[in-house]
């Protein structure tokens, strides 16, 4: 079945400093991708919508300064954690719809990030 | 608003049969879809359904009426291993996930 890969999956970095996390369909393309964030306890809750070649959507109260997200490709997006805090420290989330109906979502491994 | 309510824990003996109710409101409707997500891992995907009826596959069914704005999922055969979190989400009319907020599912011996 159809794979979307996220990398890394865990990541620990100190306050003040930029994390990038990747997210790759890995046999598909996927022109939309979708970012979530994760509290413990909590629903996914979508922070933005990615869309190859173009800027992201961001949803209300997601700064987008701080969550860089960059679509370059049909297979790749990257979401981009500046100036880290620790209160950024949660489980991020990537998914992408496979084919032009969106009828399955595919999700990737998932990134928890730990700001220290 | 958008809502997607779904009850928050629910308990369930191995071998029985468990079923997670979810209902919504949301601006237009493209598909429900249910997800099991274990502690830490991302979501797996478990079914879709877009029209009226009933989905089996395997141990798990969905349902959906569109008209009541309600799906569940049915768990037959219950295993430990089906001990999860089951999220419900809907594709709205902009083809966005709106997310309920999860049910957890206990399986006791």
């Amino acid at each position: 079945g159809a794979v979307v890969s996220q990398h890394p999956s865990r990541v620990i970095c100190k306050s003040g400093t930029s994390v990038k996390i990747e997210c790759r369909s890995l046999d598909f393309q996927a022109t939309t991708m979708f970012w979530y964030r994760q509290f413990p306890k909590q629903s996914l809750m979508l922070m933005a919508t990615s869309n190859e070649g173009s800027k992201a959507t961001y949803e209300q109260g997601v700064e987008k300064d701080k969550f860089l997200i960059n679509h370059a490709s049909l297979t790749l997006s990257t979401l981009t954690v500046t100036s880290a805090h620790p209160e950024d420290s949660s489980f991020y989330i990537c998914s992408a719809f496979k084919g032009s109906e969106n009828t399955e979502a595919f999700f990737g491994q998932g990134t928890r990030l730990t700001v220290v | 608003g958008q809502n997607i309510d779904q009850p928050t824990e629910m308990t369930a003996t191995e071998g029985a049969i468990v079923q997670i109710n979810c209902t919504y409101q949301t601006s237009g409707f493209n598909g429900l879809f249910w997800y099991q997500q274990h502690a830490g891992e991302a979501p797996t995907f478990l079914s879709y359904n877009v029209l009226d009826g009933l989905e089996e596959k395997g141990r798990f069914s969905s349902f959906l009426s569109r008209s009541k704005g309600y799906s569940y999922l049915l768990l037959k055969e219950l295993q430990m291993k089906d001990s999860a979190s089951y999220l419900c989400a809907v594709m709205d009319s902009n083809y966005q996930l709106i997310w309920g907020a999860g049910t957890k599912l206990i399986i006791k011996p």
